[in-house]
């Protein structure tokens, strides 16, 4: 079974630092990854996937990396701001219709 | 375009009670899945339609029935409803192929007394 895991479970930063979130997982073998922030009491909002042929995709202020041959992927944000503050999850696809969550890392920035 | 949406919001329960969650997503998506969260547990896979028609067991199906309706909705039934479901249960929907971005619900938070 894949397991993922994102280290630190919990990140405060000062208003204004680029900071990387960081995702790993033990099977190399995947369809996809994708990266999610999730506010208090609220669902998941898809931030960026990054397929199995790809090495990074860029939104905004967000980038994130995929290195399959070591199971880790990065979610880069720059110029980090308050409203970033939520916790933001990676899944990953091996294969068909199953997704496996890490349990996320919470974010806080400073003003 | 309202995505995926989850119906009730928030519910109690008392044990041993039914309810049905319903789903409905507007985006024409073939995969639609119920999740659990709860904390330190991350999201587990309940059940999961891979298209109209089909559902698979995911990682925690124990307790609960789903109906794939047709290609929109996709509801999760409690038939006797027990503490340890209280959780946060989230839909959520995918089209076919390694670009499919999976898209989620706002959530429905049941609490089993």
């Amino acid at each position: 079974k894949q397991e993922v895991t994102q280290i630190p479970a919990a990140l405060s930063v000062p208003e204004g630092e680029n900071l990387v979130l960081n995702c790993s997982f033990t099977d190399s073998a995947i369809y996809n990854l994708q990266w999610f922030r999730q506010d208090p009491g609220k669902g998941l909002t898809s931030l960026l996937l990054i397929q199995s042929s790809q090495r990074e995709q860029t939104s905004g202020r967000l980038n994130a990396s995929l290195d399959k041959s070591s199971g880790r992927s990065t979610l880069y944000i720059a110029a980090s701001q308050p409203g970033d503050s939520a916790t933001y999850l990676c899944a990953v696809r091996p294969s068909g219709n199953q997704f496996y969550f890490g349990t996320g890392t919470s974010l806080t920035v400073i003003p | 375009n309202a995505g995926v949406t989850q119906t009730p919001k928030f519910q109690v329960l008392k044990t041993g009670q039914s309810m049905t969650l319903q789903c409905a997503q507007d985006m024409n998506h073939n995969s639609m899945y119920w999740y659990r969260q709860d904390p330190g547990m991350g999201l587990r896979l309940i059940y999961y339609s891979a298209s109209e028609g089909t559902t698979d067991k995911g990682e925690v199906p124990n307790g609960y029935n789903v109906s794939r309706l047709n290609k929109r909705e996709f509801s999760l039934r409690l038939e006797s409803a027990a503490p340890s479901q209280t959780s946060v249960y989230f839909c959520a929907s995918n089209r076919l192929g390694e670009a499919g971005e999976l898209f989620f619900g706002e959530g429905s938070r049941l609490t089993v007394l």
